[in-house]
């Protein structure tokens, strides 16, 4: 899987929206961006992925840069409940490729 | 999303002794269970890979003899901690899959303390 490399913590005020980069310089082509997240003592939770477009749902945005190079994940009104360590995940979307390596992620702090 | 329960969610043994950790899939059939492990402050670390009827695939430096790993059934997959010893405390996780699709649900974890 492709590295990625993100900021170790950001914070956000309750209500505005956190916007978390990620850098994916080495992506190629077949892999794509996943988000998840953490909170505290509690496994992963999916949130969004995407290849080449920006993605929506009903958690979050995903913004991947023309290159895909760069992604950004948007919460668009932070609460506190989104406190938690958030990992950029890119990978091959394909038979065999099921596995996911966990970099050190970001942690977001929604500040009230 | 699929829902994955692990029991139970937190457990407290003493040194030597061996603890189960129960991983289900509670609304589909996991083909894939993926079991990993993570340490205070740090990321989760995949410990070994299972598929139903098969024997699990272990990470590098991962000792097989003393994390056994069962995944006899489409619903169900274990992770027995053999002779535990105080650096076994970690919070352990699992998800899984299912055949034909390429996601992966995760379990709440399970905090082992070894005292």
């Amino acid at each position: 899987d492709a590295k990625t490399t993100q900021p170790p913590s950001m914070d956000c005020a309750e209500g505005r929206a956190a916007n978390l980069p990620c850098n994916h310089s080495t992506i190629s082509g077949n892999e794509y961006v996943y988000w998840y997240r953490q909170i505290h003592s509690q496994g992963p939770q999916y949130i969004i992925h995407g290849l080449k477009n920006n993605e929506t749902n009903e958690m979050a945005s995903l913004i991947i840069t023309e290159d895909r190079k760069s992604s950004t994940l948007i919460l668009p009104h932070a609460t506190l409940r989104d406190t938690a360590v958030y990992y950029c995940i890119v990978r091959e979307r394909g038979a065999g490729s099921y596995q996911l390596t966990f970099g050190k992620g970001t942690k977001l702090s929604v500040i009230p | 999303g699929a829902v994955v329960s692990q029991h139970p969610s937190w457990v407290i043994c003493k040194s030597g002794t061996s603890v189960k950790i129960e991983c289900r899939s509670l609304d589909f059939q996991a083909t894939t269970m993926f079991w990993y492990r993570q340490f205070p402050k740090q990321s989760l670390m995949l410990m070994a890979t299972s598929n139903e009827g098969s024997k699990a695939t272990y990470e590098q430096g991962v000792e097989k003899d003393k994390f056994l790993i069962n995944h006899a059934s489409l619903t169900l997959s274990t992770l027995t901690v053999t002779s535990a010893h105080p650096e076994d405390s970690s919070f352990y996780i699992c998800s899984a899959r299912e055949d034909g699709n390429t996601e992966a649900f995760f379990g709440q974890g399970t905090r082992l303390t070894v005292v």
